[in-house]
């Protein structure tokens, strides 16, 4: 079968810098996605993996390594708005999204 | 402003009956599809749809309908066949379907609680 995974919850303090991990097991892989959702509201796009190696976007980064069925997401500088879950999924094969069922990070003053 | 808006925002209902949660976008995507959100779960896709007047099942269709008369638009229908209806349903569009760099623009979601 198909499977994301990602830790529940994770807590951060402002300011510093947190990694939140995702390993996959998918049938063929077509790119890997990062989505923030704060609680009660839609997901947003924050970045997309296709290739082996660190994407940076300001004080996001997110890495992948596709031998190793492993992504990240780095956040920078953390401030109290990141507090969200961030939900990370993988295209498949047949171009479908497989999602985790995100990490839900906690920053605390 | 471009985006998708979905009605309504919370909804509740009685057991045994049908109810329609609204999704329209004005992107210009020709894809859109609709999510079911549950705690401690990803998202688990109901329907999408690639074009206009066509539509195909996701992992978990069975007590749910779609339509897809228009391009903006994509209604979902829970029915009373639904048997654990009650959840955060999400609706989402993209470009197009079927590509690698398919990013999604999500709704905010329509909470339907079953009493």
């Amino acid at each position: 079968g198909q499977n994301i995974d990602q830790p529940t919850e994770m807590t951060a303090t402002e300011g510093a810098i947190v990694q939140i991990n995702c390993t996959y097991q998918t049938s063929g892989f077509n790119g890997l996605f990062w989505y923030q959702q704060h609680a009660g509201e839609a997901p947003t796009f924050l970045s997309y993996n296709v290739l082996d190696g660190l994407e940076e976007k300001g004080r996001f980064s997110s890495f992948l390594s596709r031998s190793k069925g492993y992504s990240y997401l780095l956040l920078k500088e953390l401030q109290m708005k990141d507090s969200a879950s961030y939900l990370c999924a993988v295209m498949d094969s047949n171009y479908q999204l497989i999602w985790g069922a995100g990490t839900k990070l906690i920053i605390k003053p | 402003d471009g985006g998708i808006t979905q009605s309504p925002k919370y909804l509740f209902r009685k057991e045994g009956q049908n109810v329609t949660l609204s999704c329209e976008q004005n992107l210009n995507h020709d894809a859109m599809y609709w999510y079911r959100q549950d705690p401690g779960q990803g998202l688990r896709l109901i329907y999408y749809s690639q074009i206009v007047n066509d539509f195909q099942k996701g992992d978990i269709a069975e007590g749910y309908s779609v339509s897809r008369e228009k391009k903006e638009s994509f209604p979902l229908t829970v029915t009373s066949a639904q048997k654990n209806p009650t959840a955060f349903y999400l609706c989402a569009s993209s470009i197009t379907g079927g590509s690698g760099a398919n990013v999604l623009t999500f709704g905010a979601g329509s909470r339907l609680t079953v009493l």
